[in-house]
């Protein structure tokens, strides 16, 4: 089965820019989708497809891909953008899979 | 709008089966490119994908999971039903469900296109504790 592989923690100064990265073969040839979740709240969809973003989402998250990585970039990052983010794909068997989540701290 | 709510017993009793309904509305499971999906989530860790209902009843599981999982839906009434038998303590934990939709990618005219799957609204959760 494939995996997506995130980095456990990363941490940003207020206003700075961020990068969440997401590895993984299947990453290549298909869509990544991207999650975030505050403490208590359920996921919310904050990319879709690599670079979609959906309405009502600010316009200082974005997505890119190269390759076997996909990555999240949060472009002047909030207080608010504290959260955990997973990345989301699908095998070639049609499970979905998701990354074991990335949480944010803004400084 | 789209809504999505979780609903079943908050507490189940090791060995037995957990019987989950996520009830929506503002969209139809008889709608081509429609899905559900479930995940759930033990406390303090990861999200883990379970299981996926697609409008024309095709059927996705949790490859770690998948034979104590059972996913039904009924359009008539707008539901998702999942089932998880022989449950464990290591299955606590909250249960969402959330609508997953479609965008087409490529060039459908000469057949050479995807869809690329996203889960756009998703429920609040329920909570389930084993023990």
């Amino acid at each position: 089965s494939s995996e997506l592989t995130q980095d456990p923690a990363v941490s940003v100064a207020l206003g700075q820019t961020v990068r969440i990265t997401c590895q993984g073969d299947s990453i290549r040839d298909i869509y990544v989708n991207w999650y975030q979740q505050k403490p208590g709240q359920a996921p919310v969809l904050v990319i879709y497809d690599k670079i979609n973003r959906p309405s009502g989402i600010p316009a200082r998250f974005s997505g890119s891909s190269s390759g076997n990585t996909a990555s999240l970039t949060i472009t002047g990052a909030q207080a608010e953008d504290e959260a955990d983010y997973y990345c989301n794909s699908r095998e070639i068997s049609g499970n979905e899979v998701l990354g074991g989540g990335t949480q944010l701290t803004v400084l | 709008q789209v809504t999505l709510r979780e609903s079943g017993p908050a507490l189940v009793r090791p060995t037995q089966t957990l019987t989950l309904t996520c009830t929506f509305s503002g969209f139809s499971l008889s709608t081509g490119g429609m899905c559900v999906s479930w995940t759930r989530q033990p406390p303090g860790k990861a999200l883990e994908w379970l299981a996926r209902i697609d409008w024309d009843d095709r059927k996705y599981y949790s490859t770690s999971l998948g034979t104590r999982l059972s996913i039904t839906k009924d359009t008539s009434i707008n539901q998702v039903v999942l089932t998880m038998t022989n449950m464990d303590p290591a299955d606590t934990g909250t249960y969402y469900c959330a609508r997953m939709t479609r965008l087409r990618k490529g060039d459908y005219a000469s057949g050479n296109y995807f869809y690329a799957y996203y889960m756009d609204v998703w429920g609040r959760g329920t909570a389930v504790a084993v023990s």
